[in-house]
Parts: C-alpha cells; structure tokens; sequence
C-alpha cells in the first residue's frame, strides 16, 4: 500500500521556537496533502488541507500565520509551527492522497512545548 | 454539513468475544465515500475500509465485518473474536463528493479494549 513518512516522529523544544514538520509521499504523487491536530484522547480535527504549487486552504479557527503549511513538489509538504507555545503540543498527523484514492496517513508528530 | 457520530467512546472485551462499533453519519451529498481506521497506541492511523455511497453491499475480511445501512445512515464495524492485538482507537470518517481524497471528517473514535 501507499507510504506517507512523517519526520520527526517526536519534538520537544521551547516556548518560543519554531518547528518543522515533514510530510512525504514515498511511493506516489500526493495532489493533496491534509494536516491534522489530534489532543490526547479525542478525535482529528483537520486544520488544512494543501494542494501542490498554490496556497493552503486552512480551517476555520486555524491561524495561518501560525501553521505555516508549503507544498512545494508532489511528494512534500511542511507544517512549521512559528513561535511555539504550551498551548500548541499536541499530535499533528499528516495525509496524503492522488486524486480520487483514499488518504494515507504519516505516524503522526507528537510536539511538546515547554 | 457533514457530521460523524460514535456513540461509543469506549468498549471493553474480553478475547475472543464480538464487538460492534456503531458509526452514524450526516451529510446531504448524494456522493460519499465512508471510511474506518485503526489508531493503535503507536499513534499511526491504519486503513480499514473504504465505502462509497452506492455501494451497500457489507464487506468481510476476515475478522472483520462492515455493515453499511443507507436508511439508518449507518456503517457498523464488527470485529470477530476480538484479540489483544484489537486494541485500539477506531474512527469511522466521511468525505463528500466524488473523489476519497476529498478532507474527511471524524467520529470521535472509540476506544477497544480487549483483555486477555
């Protein structure tokens, strides 16, 4: 079946700092990729959905300029959290699809911000 | 708009016992596509099953079974004999339109337990 990797599996960082979440399609061309926000114990709330070469689509309540989502080939997208705060940690999971297929999804990034 | 509805947040078996997961949905498209997946503890989401929505024939691969009611907006998830290794959070999801890769809405999950 289709291989999504998600890199890295786990962060830790401070209060303030940037991090960078990859999203790669190993074994196929990914039209779309979705990036999603899971807190422990509930469900995924899907915070955007991007297409390769044009801007990101986000979710209501999903501040743009604080998920920075690029989608620069068809098999990568990033999701770079800008000036992390305890609020942010969470699990971020990543999908991606090809056209009319089903989404795959990376193992997720679990984000801890002190 | 569309909605996902599991009723169920947890269920605990014991092995090799039945479960049924409820999954009800809301959607006025025509065309949709269904879905279920597996969150093991590990985090990663597994691909179960995939329905569209003029398909209601149910589905067996091999312990597990779909069941998939139009009328009651339903799509029923049944693991046979359960085995620790079921353990998990499973999700029913929905995407309108024509293509699956359309962003897919989830139930809140309910959690499995099954116990030795």
């Amino acid at each position: 079946g289709a291989v999504v990797s998600q890199h890295p599996s786990r962060v830790i960082c401070k209060s303030g700092t940037s991090v960078k979440i990859e999203c790669r399609s190993l074994d196929f061309q990914a039209t779309t990729m979705f990036w999603y926000r899971q807190f422990p114990k509930q469900s995924l709330m899907l915070m955007a959905t991007s297409n390769e070469g044009s801007k990101a689509t986000y979710e209501q309540g999903v501040e743009k300029d604080k998920f920075l989502i690029n989608h620069a080939s068809l098999t990568l997208s990033t999701l770079t959290v800008t000036s992390a705060h305890p609020e942010d940690s969470s699990f971020y999971i990543c999908s991606a699809s090809q056209g009319a297929n089903i989404q795959y999804f990376g193992a997720g990034t679990r984000l801890s911000v002190l | 708009a569309q909605k996902v509805t599991q009723a169920q947040t947890e269920i605990s078996v014991v092995e090799k016992e039945d479960v049924t997961l409820d999954c009800v949905y809301e959607t006025r498209d025509t065309t949709y596509y269904l879905f279920w997946y597996k969150q093991p503890p590990s985090g990663e989401l597994v691909f179960l099953i995939r329905r569209n929505s003029f398909d209601e024939q149910n589905e067996i691969s091999g312990r597990y079974s779909w069941n998939f009611q139009k009328s009651t907006s339903s799509f029923n998830f049944t693991i046979t004999a359960s085995q620790v290794v079921d353990s998990a959070v499973y999700f029913c999801a929905l995407s309108e339109g024509w293509a699956a890769g359309n962003k897919l809405t989830f139930g809140g999950g309910t959690r499995v337990l099954v116990k030795p």
